[in-house]
């Protein structure tokens, strides 16, 4: 079946600094793959997405291209913020189900 | 655009007693989800609706844990009797796409967070 293998967190970084959280699955077929963020106390917030080979998702200074070679979808941004701090959740969006990654948190300091 | 909507947003009830919980999905969505959500893991679907029909419900614990979306718009999910470990956040979701597509966002609600004593 499907699945989802994301980094193990916490990450903690300085704001400013660059992020990388490694998102790799394996999956049949051509799946639509995610990044979701969520902040504390809260539900899942569609981040950004890709739906084809090569297409690179971005919203709000994040990014991650979809690459079919290596079956992965890392999330980026080059300078973080406080603000950033949330879990992030990576899925996969096959024919049938959604499968998500066990996410990784994020914690920003000053 | 509303977005999904859930109540309660909290509940603390004890072990043994019931609970139900009840999503709007955004309008003219067809795939509603219902995911269990325990502190420090991804979600997990406890069942998939297409309008009014399940389309996978195999890790619903069916003894105790039920759901229904009449009509193919709201849904309610319940649990009876409670256990300590279903405390989570329930999370619903809907999404405009059929099940047969991979593309189509899925959007969620901010989660029902339940703490069974």
């Amino acid at each position: 079946g499907n699945s989802v293998t994301q980094m193990e967190g916490p990450v903690t970084l300085s704001e400013e600094a660059f992020l990388t959280i490694n998102c790799t699955y394996t999956a049949t077929g051509y799946p639509s793959l995610f990044w979701y963020v969520q902040y504390p106390g809260e539900g899942l917030q569609l981040l950004l997405k890709a739906t084809k080979a090569d297409d690179k998702g971005s919203n709000k200074g994040f990014e991650a291209t979809y690459r079919k070679e290596t079956t992965s979808f890392h999330l980026e941004k080059g300078s973080v913020q406080v603000s950033d701090s949330a879990v992030y959740f990576c899925a996969l969006k096959g024919y049938q189900k959604v499968t998500f990654g066990t996410g990784t948190k994020l914690q920003v300091i000053p | 655009e509303a977005g999904v909507a859930q109540s309660p947003r909290y509940k603390i009830i004890e072990k043994r007693q019931s609970v139900a919980f009840w999503c709007n999905p955004i309008s003219g969505h067809a795939t509603l989800y219902w995911y269990q959500q325990i502190l420090g893991q991804g979600p997990k679907l406890l069942i998939q609706f297409q309008n009014n029909g399940v389309v996978d419900d195999s890790q619903l614990p069916k003894d105790r844990f039920s759901a229904e979306r009449l009509k193919g718009v709201d849904s309610t999910l319940k649990i009876q009797p409670a256990k300590l470990e279903d405390s989570a956040v329930y999370l619903c979701a809907s999404s405009s796409q059929l099940v047969n597509r991979t593309s189509g966002t899925i959007y969620f609600g901010e989660g029902s967070w339940l703490t069974v004593v």
